[in-house]
């Protein structure tokens, strides 16, 4: 079975543009997070959707925004990109949205800003 | 707030070596403790997962045990291999209700042949 995918592998936009990151979790999953990492850190957590509904939010400007589809994959658009936005941009998915729930990663997207 | 913190930030240590990796958090009402391995710039892949209601959980050579009292977990590698090196980071659900996951910094592990 595929496990968590996320599209692109690598990016690299200037400061100012917008970008959208793709995740489809694995099948059957129907909670989405997702998790920001500057080198040297842990991940830092963004958003989690949950049957197409946000159910909670980190401390992130209204800059980044997220959605989940019907097929409960998920895009996270961040605008007017600065350069502290580069780091590597995880996924998770869980079967269900508590938080007793295992979450599996995928490989990250890579963004850098120029 | 919850806060996990890892120590040490990074180890070097021979091939063969038994190595233990620490993890400690502020907030002991935790549903569970995940260990995840990260090769650099990858993903994180999931190691081990120690329930609440459990003391210990293995997994080949790796054993991880949960000390939820004294809010502290450790991770045990045994006759440690150059293909262990990689950053290990602990993590725990964050209170509220949702999958919010709490990291620590993590541990960077060198093992030399």
């Amino acid at each position: 079975d595929a496990g968590v995918t996320q599209s692109p592998t690598h990016l690299i936009k200037t400061r100012g543009q917008h970008v959208t990151l793709r995740c489809s979790p694995i099948s059957g999953h129907k909670s989405v997070s997702w998790y920001q990492q500057v080198l040297g850190q842990g991940p830092q957590f963004i958003f989690q959707y949950y049957e197409k509904e946000e159910r909670g939010r980190g401390n992130f400007p209204d800059r980044f925004s997220a959605r989940q589809f019907p097929n409960y994959s998920s895009e996270l658009n961040v605008n007017a990109l600065l350069l502290g936005d580069s780091a590597l941009y995880l996924c998770a998915s869980s079967l269900e949205g508590g938080s007793n729930q295992p979450q599996h990663f995928g490989d990250g997207t890579r963004l850098s800003i120029l | 707030k919850q806060e996990v913190t890892q120590i040490p930030a990074a180890l070097s240590v021979p091939e063969g070596e038994n190595l233990v990796l620490n993890c400690s958090f502020t907030d002991s009402a935790i549903y569970n403790l995940q260990w995840f391995r990260q090769d650099p710039g990858k993903g994180l892949t999931s190691l081990l997962l120690i329930q609440s209601s459990q003391r210990e959980q293995t997994s080949g050579r790796l054993n991880a045990s949960l000390d939820k009292s004294s809010g502290r977990s450790t991770l045990y590698i045994a006759a440690s291999q150059p293909g262990d090196s990689a950053t290990y980071l602990c993590a725990v659900p964050a209170s509220g209700g949702y999958n919010k996951l709490i990291f620590g910094a993590g541990t960077r592990l060198a093992v030399h042949p």
